[in-house]
């Protein structure tokens, strides 16, 4: 059974970069397609994006601008950069996965870290 | 501002049914398959329906899923107090080149 956990620092000035890592363990970090989540407190589940290691890369346009994804393999780790944050980037980050190209949906998920934006 | 929309909340008194309702377009639902997510407070989200009406396992029958057109359902009978808490719907979309959840939906156990 895949499981993931994030890692990364609680609190980040706005306009810096956010920068999340997600350690997987008891599964081939090249056998999924890894995304990242977030959640601001009292709304809903906002998808950041998702990767294949060394393959397809999709992010959500509204942060499209923003966002880069990427994996380590050779550390079985994934991170996320988010850069020029706001407050507005204040949120619970999960990152998680799914094993599908087509007919996506997200079957693992790691346990969340909050990541504040103020200074 | 999510393009799949949900009932901001839906109760009902132990051991009775509710429905949650997921609507979308032809770009995400119409296009593709619909899954559904139960979020706990202060857990991780974990998948109760795939591919439109598919349980993985663990997950108990009284959680049942299904689509049409470009709406989907997920039913919960039994309601046991332990469901309290909120579900999203997800779905690819297709014009956005992106993965979309519902608005979310609170289940309140009367």
């Amino acid at each position: 059974q895949v499981q993931l956990l994030e890692s990364g620092p609680g609190l980040v000035k706005p306009s810096e970069t956010l920068s999340l890592t997600c350690i997987v363990s008891g599964g081939s970090i090249n056998n999924y397609y890894w995304s990242w989540v977030r959640q601001p407190a009292g709304k809903g589940l906002e998808w950041i994006g998702r990767f294949y290691p060394g393959g397809t890369t999709n992010y959500n346009p509204s942060l499209r601008s923003r966002v880069t994804m990427s994996a380590d393999t050779s550390k079985s780790q994934f991170s996320l950069r988010l850069s020029s944050v706001t407050a507005a980037d204040t949120a619970v980050y999960y990152c998680a996965g799914g094993d599908r190209l087509y007919y996506y949906y997200v079957d693992v998920w790691g346990k969340g870290t909050t990541v504040t934006v103020s200074s | 501002q999510s393009v799949l929309t949900q009932p901001p909340s839906v109760s009902a008194a132990p051991g009775q049914k509710v429905t949650i309702s997921c609507s979308g377009s032809n770009s995400n639902i119409g296009n593709d398959y619909v899954s559904w997510y139960q979020h706990l407070p202060g857990t991780a989200p974990t998948v109760l329906i795939y591919d439109n009406n598919q349980r993985p396992s663990g997950i108990p029958d009284r959680f049942s899923g299904s689509k049409s057109g470009t709406s989907a359902t997920l039913d919960i009978t039994g309601l046991q107090t332990g469901d309290e808490a909120d579900y999203y719907c997800g779905s690819w979309d297709s014009s956005l080149r992106a993965y979309v959840f519902g608005t979310g939906t609170k289940v309140i156990v009367l």
